[in-house]
């Protein structure tokens, strides 16, 4: 299949570990934040999402992180697995509208 | 389940070629989108409808029209198509009525201009 990105930053992990993948969002008053996944020759699919007045959402094996103070948004995979190869990306919008930032992405690379 | 389609994978076109990206989703949304993506760069907006025969720029509209003649049908036109149009064409759709709605997106067309 087709990279997403080729000079994306990359997190490798063993299979079974715990992965964080880390985003930077631009907009301080940004208050809905959605993590995509990506993988190879496929759209974007969306994972989770959490509005800014909470500062942590679960899902399942994910968890969504939120950190007003410092503009940070985490996504965390328990127990990483091998179809959780793919990247990632974090998208931010204002007033909940559809007028999404996406960052760049983080590629995940599960090892066995 | 939320499905959007984009007709085409893989298109090759010639510069100057007019090119037609079409997208049709399934679930009755309002909004729809398209996107551009290339490496190392975030997803760009290029045009958004909030309705049929509706049209908004995005980000990088230059180059690009859109046409919404039917709610489900929303279609990404490169009027004279330029070699810097390369790239990974993505379509999304919302619904617009909650205030946060997540995109859907298709599986994306890659187009090559030579």
């Amino acid at each position: 299949g087709e990279s997403v990105g080729l000079h994306l930053p990359t997190l490798s992990v063993q299979e079974g570990d715990n992965s964080i993948i880390n985003c930077a969002y631009s907009n301080s008053a940004s208050d809905y934040f959605i993590w995509y996944k990506q993988e190879s020759g496929k759209g974007p699919q969306f994972i989770i999402d959490i509005r800014s007045n909470m500062d942590k959402r679960q899902g399942q094996r994910v968890t969504v992180l939120l950190n007003k103070t410092v503009k940070h948004l985490s996504l965390q995979i328990a127990a990483t697995q091998p179809g959780d190869s793919a990247v990632y990306f974090c998208a931010e919008t204002l007033n909940y509208g559809q007028n999404f930032v996406f960052g760049p992405g983080t590629r995940l690379s599960v090892l066995p | 389940d939320v499905k959007v389609t984009q007709s085409s994978r893989y298109l090759v076109k010639r510069t100057g070629e007019k090119v037609f990206l079409e997208c049709v989703q399934d679930m009755d949304h309002e909004n729809m989108f398209w996107y551009r993506q290339d490496p190392g760069l975030g997803l760009r907006l290029i045009y958004f409808s909030y309705d049929v025969k509706m049209k908004e720029k995005g980000d990088i509209p230059e180059g690009y029209s859109v046409s919404r003649e039917k709610k489900e049908r929303f279609s990404l036109i490169l009027e004279s198509a330029s070699t810097n149009q390369t790239s990974m064409y993505l379509c999304a759709s919302s619904a617009l009525d909650s205030p946060d709605q997540p995109q859907h997106f298709g599986d994306g067309t890659r187009l090559s201009i030579l």
